[in-house]
Protein backbone atom coordinates (compact mmCIF):
# COMPACT_ATOMS: atom_id res chain seq x y z
CA UNK A 1 0.00 0.00 0.00
CA UNK A 2 0.95 3.44 -0.55
CA UNK A 3 1.83 5.49 2.13
CA UNK A 4 2.99 9.16 2.26
CA UNK A 5 5.52 10.48 5.53
CA UNK A 6 5.63 14.03 6.42
CA UNK A 7 8.10 13.66 9.69
CA UNK A 8 8.29 17.24 10.42
CA UNK A 9 5.02 18.17 12.49
CA UNK A 10 5.75 22.17 13.12
CA UNK A 11 8.14 24.43 11.37
CA UNK A 12 8.58 27.81 11.78
CA UNK A 13 10.19 31.00 9.05
CA UNK A 14 10.79 34.23 9.76
CA UNK A 15 8.67 36.87 7.28
CA UNK A 16 10.61 36.78 3.72
CA UNK A 17 13.27 33.85 4.55
CA UNK A 18 13.00 30.54 2.96
CA UNK A 19 11.56 27.58 4.33
CA UNK A 20 11.19 23.85 3.04
CA UNK A 21 8.71 21.04 3.86
CA UNK A 22 9.87 17.59 3.24
CA UNK A 23 7.70 14.48 2.25
CA UNK A 24 8.71 11.10 1.57
CA UNK A 25 6.31 8.71 0.21
CA UNK A 26 5.95 4.57 -0.41
CA UNK A 27 5.00 3.06 -4.01
CA UNK A 28 5.41 0.31 -6.46
CA UNK A 29 3.78 2.02 -8.94
CA UNK A 30 6.17 3.92 -11.69
CA UNK A 31 3.05 6.53 -12.99
CA UNK A 32 1.98 8.79 -10.54
CA UNK A 33 1.10 12.43 -9.18
CA UNK A 34 2.25 14.45 -6.29
CA UNK A 35 0.51 17.21 -4.87
CA UNK A 36 1.39 20.17 -1.77
CA UNK A 37 -2.04 21.26 -0.49
CA UNK A 38 -2.33 24.37 1.83
CA UNK A 39 -5.36 24.64 4.63
CA UNK A 40 -5.23 27.81 6.46
CA UNK A 41 -7.20 27.47 9.75
CA UNK A 42 -10.84 27.05 9.65
CA UNK A 43 -10.23 27.49 5.86
CA UNK A 44 -10.64 25.83 2.87
CA UNK A 45 -8.05 22.91 1.54
CA UNK A 46 -6.10 25.08 -1.98
CA UNK A 47 -4.00 23.47 -4.50
CA UNK A 48 -0.61 24.96 -4.03
CA UNK A 49 1.57 22.70 -6.54
CA UNK A 50 1.45 19.47 -8.49
CA UNK A 51 4.29 17.39 -9.63
CA UNK A 52 3.63 14.19 -12.16
CA UNK A 53 6.41 11.49 -12.00
CA UNK A 54 7.33 10.97 -15.28
CA UNK A 55 8.33 14.53 -15.60
CA UNK A 56 11.92 15.55 -14.58
CA UNK A 57 11.62 18.98 -14.46
CA UNK A 58 10.72 20.21 -10.75
CA UNK A 59 7.38 21.89 -10.64
CA UNK A 60 7.41 25.92 -10.01
CA UNK A 61 4.80 28.30 -9.04
CA UNK A 62 5.67 31.91 -8.12
CA UNK A 63 7.26 31.26 -4.48
CA UNK A 64 6.96 27.67 -4.53
CA UNK A 65 9.10 25.18 -5.94
CA UNK A 66 9.05 20.92 -4.70
CA UNK A 67 12.54 19.38 -5.05
CA UNK A 68 11.53 16.19 -6.96
CA UNK A 69 13.47 12.64 -6.26
CA UNK A 70 11.64 10.10 -7.79
CA UNK A 71 14.59 7.23 -6.86
CA UNK A 72 14.92 8.72 -3.01
CA UNK A 73 11.12 8.84 -3.04
CA UNK A 74 11.20 12.68 -1.90
CA UNK A 75 8.98 15.01 -3.03
CA UNK A 76 10.02 18.71 -0.52
CA UNK A 77 7.89 22.05 -0.93
CA UNK A 78 10.22 25.06 -0.99
CA UNK A 79 8.35 28.30 -0.18
CA UNK A 80 10.81 31.71 -1.11
CA UNK A 81 10.11 34.78 0.47
CA UNK A 82 7.57 33.47 2.75
CA UNK A 83 4.64 35.71 3.70
CA UNK A 84 1.95 36.23 6.77
CA UNK A 85 -0.53 34.24 4.50
CA UNK A 86 1.97 31.24 3.98
CA UNK A 87 1.04 30.36 7.44
CA UNK A 88 -1.77 27.05 7.28
CA UNK A 89 -0.90 23.23 7.46
CA UNK A 90 0.46 21.49 4.53
CA UNK A 91 -0.05 18.22 3.48
CA UNK A 92 1.76 16.22 0.98
CA UNK A 93 -0.41 13.97 -1.23
CA UNK A 94 -0.17 10.77 -3.63
CA UNK A 95 -2.06 9.98 -6.25
CA UNK A 96 -1.90 7.65 -9.01
CA UNK A 97 -4.65 7.17 -11.40
CA UNK A 98 -4.09 2.52 -11.74
CA UNK A 99 -5.16 0.04 -9.82
CA UNK A 100 -7.25 -0.59 -7.43
CA UNK A 101 -6.61 2.88 -5.59
CA UNK A 102 -6.60 4.50 -8.37
CA UNK A 103 -7.82 8.43 -8.20
CA UNK A 104 -8.20 9.29 -4.24
CA UNK A 105 -5.31 11.08 -2.40
CA UNK A 106 -3.26 9.68 -0.02
CA UNK A 107 -2.11 12.11 2.38
CA UNK A 108 1.05 12.81 5.00
CA UNK A 109 -0.02 13.98 8.59
CA UNK A 110 0.83 17.32 7.41
CA UNK A 111 3.05 20.40 8.73
CA UNK A 112 2.40 23.12 10.67
CA UNK A 113 3.55 26.03 9.39
CA UNK A 114 4.19 29.41 11.21
CA UNK A 115 5.47 32.97 9.56
CA UNK A 116 7.05 35.49 12.40
CA UNK A 117 6.53 38.82 11.21
CA UNK B 1 -16.86 29.24 -12.07
CA UNK B 2 -18.47 28.35 -8.80
CA UNK B 3 -15.93 26.25 -6.51
CA UNK B 4 -17.45 22.91 -4.76
CA UNK B 5 -19.83 23.71 -2.41
CA UNK B 6 -21.18 21.69 1.05
CA UNK B 7 -23.83 22.07 2.91
CA UNK B 8 -24.34 22.31 5.81
CA UNK B 9 -21.12 24.04 7.20
CA UNK B 10 -22.06 22.43 10.68
CA UNK B 11 -23.55 20.08 12.26
CA UNK B 12 -24.28 18.83 15.70
CA UNK B 13 -25.79 15.71 16.23
CA UNK B 14 -26.34 12.62 18.88
CA UNK B 15 -24.85 9.24 19.12
CA UNK B 16 -27.37 7.04 17.31
CA UNK B 17 -28.76 9.35 14.95
CA UNK B 18 -27.55 9.44 11.05
CA UNK B 19 -26.87 12.59 8.72
CA UNK B 20 -26.36 13.37 5.43
CA UNK B 21 -24.07 15.37 3.95
CA UNK B 22 -24.38 17.19 0.44
CA UNK B 23 -21.43 18.21 -2.21
CA UNK B 24 -21.82 20.17 -5.30
CA UNK B 25 -19.21 19.74 -7.58
CA UNK B 26 -17.48 22.80 -9.96
CA UNK B 27 -19.37 22.91 -12.64
CA UNK B 28 -18.68 19.91 -15.59
CA UNK B 29 -16.56 17.73 -12.76
CA UNK B 30 -17.96 14.62 -12.61
CA UNK B 31 -15.53 12.71 -10.23
CA UNK B 32 -16.80 13.49 -6.48
CA UNK B 33 -14.92 12.17 -3.60
CA UNK B 34 -15.00 12.23 -0.18
CA UNK B 35 -12.53 12.47 2.79
CA UNK B 36 -12.92 12.38 6.56
CA UNK B 37 -10.57 14.69 8.65
CA UNK B 38 -9.50 14.36 12.13
CA UNK B 39 -6.92 15.47 14.04
CA UNK B 40 -6.15 11.58 15.03
CA UNK B 41 -6.38 9.95 11.97
CA UNK B 42 -5.53 12.66 9.43
CA UNK B 43 -6.92 13.28 5.99
CA UNK B 44 -8.64 9.83 5.10
CA UNK B 45 -10.25 8.87 2.14
CA UNK B 46 -13.92 7.67 2.09
CA UNK B 47 -15.28 7.10 -1.49
CA UNK B 48 -14.89 7.96 -4.92
CA UNK B 49 -18.19 8.51 -7.04
CA UNK B 50 -18.34 8.97 -11.13
CA UNK B 51 -21.14 8.83 -12.99
CA UNK B 52 -23.28 7.71 -10.16
CA UNK B 53 -21.70 4.56 -9.71
CA UNK B 54 -19.44 4.12 -6.01
CA UNK B 55 -16.04 3.62 -8.15
CA UNK B 56 -13.51 3.25 -5.10
CA UNK B 57 -13.85 2.78 -1.54
CA UNK B 58 -11.97 3.22 1.73
CA UNK B 59 -11.54 1.17 4.53
CA UNK B 60 -14.57 2.35 6.21
CA UNK B 61 -17.46 0.68 8.05
CA UNK B 62 -21.29 -0.05 6.66
CA UNK B 63 -22.49 3.03 8.02
CA UNK B 64 -20.57 5.24 5.58
CA UNK B 65 -22.38 5.38 2.40
CA UNK B 66 -23.00 7.68 -0.49
CA UNK B 67 -24.65 8.35 -4.24
CA UNK B 68 -24.36 10.64 -6.67
CA UNK B 69 -26.80 11.81 -8.78
CA UNK B 70 -26.99 12.70 -12.34
CA UNK B 71 -25.93 16.13 -12.15
CA UNK B 72 -22.75 14.89 -9.89
CA UNK B 73 -24.09 16.57 -6.95
CA UNK B 74 -23.51 13.69 -4.09
CA UNK B 75 -24.58 12.69 -1.24
CA UNK B 76 -22.67 10.51 2.36
CA UNK B 77 -24.49 9.44 5.12
CA UNK B 78 -23.70 8.04 8.31
CA UNK B 79 -26.21 6.21 10.33
CA UNK B 80 -25.72 4.96 13.83
CA UNK B 81 -23.14 7.59 14.51
CA UNK B 82 -20.42 7.16 16.94
CA UNK B 83 -18.60 9.69 18.96
CA UNK B 84 -15.27 8.52 16.67
CA UNK B 85 -17.54 10.13 13.68
CA UNK B 86 -17.15 13.58 15.02
CA UNK B 87 -14.96 14.87 12.04
CA UNK B 88 -14.89 17.48 8.86
CA UNK B 89 -16.10 15.96 5.97
CA UNK B 90 -14.25 17.48 2.55
CA UNK B 91 -15.65 16.45 -0.67
CA UNK B 92 -13.18 17.11 -3.69
CA UNK B 93 -14.27 17.04 -7.32
CA UNK B 94 -12.15 16.17 -10.58
CA UNK B 95 -13.41 16.27 -13.82
CA UNK B 96 -12.86 12.69 -15.10
CA UNK B 97 -11.42 9.70 -13.84
CA UNK B 98 -8.02 7.64 -15.20
CA UNK B 99 -4.66 8.84 -16.07
CA UNK B 100 -4.81 12.45 -16.04
CA UNK B 101 -3.24 15.44 -14.61
CA UNK B 102 -6.59 16.70 -13.37
CA UNK B 103 -6.47 18.05 -10.00
CA UNK B 104 -8.96 17.55 -7.35
CA UNK B 105 -10.68 20.92 -5.97
CA UNK B 106 -11.51 20.57 -2.34
CA UNK B 107 -14.62 22.28 -1.08
CA UNK B 108 -15.29 23.95 2.52
CA UNK B 109 -15.91 21.28 4.56
CA UNK B 110 -18.76 20.18 6.59
CA UNK B 111 -17.69 20.01 10.66
CA UNK B 112 -20.02 17.26 12.47
CA UNK B 113 -19.62 17.10 15.98
CA UNK B 114 -21.88 13.89 17.53
CA UNK B 115 -22.98 14.45 21.27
Amino acid sequence: AQTVTQSQPEMSVQEAETVTLSCTYDTSESDYYLFWYKQPPSRQMILVIRQEAYKQQNATENRFSVNFQKAAKSFSLKISDSQLGDAAMYFCAYRTDLGGSQGNLIFGKGTKLSVKP
Amino acid sequence: KAGVTQTPRYLIKTRGQQVTLSCSPISGHRSVSWYQQTPGQGLQFLFEYFSETQRNKGNFPGRFSGRQFSNSRSEMNVSTLELGDSALYLCASRRRRGPSTDTQYFGPGTRLTVL
